[in-house]
């Protein structure tokens, strides 16, 4: 069965500091990956997508993922955070119904960046 | 940032109450998606739509729900006879046909007391 885990609920980071946030994926097939976004009261927003080619993918506010066939994962990264990056985090994958592409989701991590 | 639309924000349900939200999707998207997210943050897809054709729902088995997208009008979800286990975040996103991006709204924050 298909599923995507995030290993760690919650993630500290200091302003300034790198992050990186895990994501692994079962899927027997090609998946096609997202990360999204949500902040307080707010619903998710897409940060990046991976569907084939290049396995470094860049998305907005300068987060980044990189896709792995071989260690079924698709971490996300960014150099150095803000205090604004405090939210949490959800890795996805699609697969295919009859014509509608449900998302699986993990069950995010909880990012909070300190002053 | 998505133009996904979802009335009302906040619902207050008693236990055996109707509990209906409701979903504008993204202009010129016709796939509209139903997921559930617990306090735990846990999704469970609920139902899809394009058009107002139902593509696919998933454990609905309790028949409690139901949902629909009527042409020139809101979708909605209903819950006929709200349980406390209900209470959750209600998000309703939208696509294109044959993309696989998902954009969301706000969400419905749904709690049977």
């Amino acid at each position: 069965a298909q599923s995507v885990t995030q290993p760690d609920a919650r993630v500290t980071v200091s302003e300034g500091a790198s992050l990186q946030l895990r994501c692994k994926y079962s899927y027997s097939a090609t998946p096609y990956l997202f990360w999204y976004v949500q902040y307080p009261r707010q619903g998710l927003q897409l940060l990046l997508k991976y569907y084939s080619g290049d396995p470094v993918v860049q998305g907005v506010n300068s987060f980044e993922a990189e896709f792995s066939k071989s260690n079924s994962s698709f971490h996300l990264q960014k150099a150095s955070v803000h205090w604004s990056d405090s939210a949490v985090y959800f890795c996805a994958l699609s697969q295919a119904y009859q014509g509608g592409r449900a998302l699986i989701f993990g069950t995010g991590t909880t990012v909070s960046v300190s002053p | 940032n998505s133009k996904v639309i979802q009335t009302p924000r906040y619902l207050v349900k008693g236990q055996g109450q109707k509990a209906k939200m409701r979903c504008i999707p993204e202009k010129g998207h016709p796939v509209v998606f139903w997921y559930q997210q617990n306090k735990n943050n846990e999704f469970k897809f609920l139902i899809n739509f394009q058009n107002q054709e139902v593509l696919q729902q998933i454990d609905m088995t309790e028949k409690r729900f139901s949902a629909e997208c009527p042409s020139n009008s809101p979708c909605s979800l209903e819950i006929q006879s709200s349980e406390a286990g209900d209470s959750a975040l209600y998000l309703c996103a939208s696509s294109l046909p044959g993309s696989y991006e998902q954009y969301f709204g706000p969400g419905t924050r749904l709690t049977v007391l």
